[in-house]
């Protein structure tokens, strides 16, 4: 496997499941992100890591719990979630500490559909 | 106020030929990173060119360029000689900041779906 990889890319839950998403990356990189894809709205950043470290963390609901066990591994645990987060949820990964700028590499994402 | 505004919903462009997608930023920071980005309809994001606020040169990378114009806050993408495969969204994106924690976050802007007529 090369790049950046999800599981599952497509997700359907109830409001009363819990499920994670999973990210990993093969690039050796020390930096992953999760962002929120809605439709007809900019791409929103909801965490980040680096090092294993959560260095951001913009104001998403509790309902999202992310996690980081490695730099290559990343998780976001949803529980009883609202329909309004039906999204794309795509993962990303750089090189950092950010001395210069690092582009972000991204995986295909998760399509959730809550119901 | 919008950081990155992206006017042009939706664009088409004939195959072979070239065409400007359009980005205005809006920062007070000196140092910041402007990118840009694909988006096939599968869903994911392809990095394509990337432009620093204090580089000299336009980037390039391959069929891509960034027409940089900071005075205007403006960093357009040109793809030249379009293919069919071109088609899809293109994002642009800003990154504030040289360091801390706030220069991990790049902000996007709406996109622009471009579409590439044979």
């Amino acid at each position: 496997e090369t790049g950046v990889t999800q599981t599952p890319r497509h997700l359907v839950m109830g409001m009363t499941n819990k499920k994670s998403l999973k990210c990993e990356q093969h690039l050796g990189h020390n930096a992953m992100y999760w962002y929120k894809q809605s439709a007809k709205k900019p791409l929103e950043l909801m965490f980040v890591y680096s090092l294993e470290e959560r260095v951001e963390n913009n104001s998403v609901p509790s309902r999202f719990s992310p996690e980081c066990p490695n730099s290559s591994h990343l998780f976001l645990h949803l529980h009883t979630l609202q329909p309004e987060d039906s999204a794309l949820y795509l993962c990303a990964s750089s090189q950092g500490p950010p001395e210069r700028v690092y582009e972000q590499y991204f995986g295909p994402g998760t399509r959730l559909t809550v119901t | 106020a919008q950081k990155i505004t992206q006017t042009q919903p939706g664009m088409f462009v004939q195959e072979k030929e070239a065409v400007t997608l359009d980005c205005t930023y809006d920062t007070s920071d000196p140092s910041y990173g402007l990118f840009w980005y694909k988006q096939p309809s599968s869903g994911e994001m392809i990095f394509l060119i990337y432009q620093g606020s204090y580089d000299q040169q336009n980037a390039t990378e391959g069929r891509y360029s960034l027409n940089f114009q900071k005075a205007r806050k403006s960093a357009n993408l040109v793809i030249s000689a379009s293919q069919l495969g071109d088609s899809a969204m293109y994002f642009c994106a800003m990154r504030e900041g040289s360091s801390g924690a706030g220069s991990y976050q790049l902000t996007f802007g709406k996109g622009t779906k471009l579409s590439v007529i044979p």
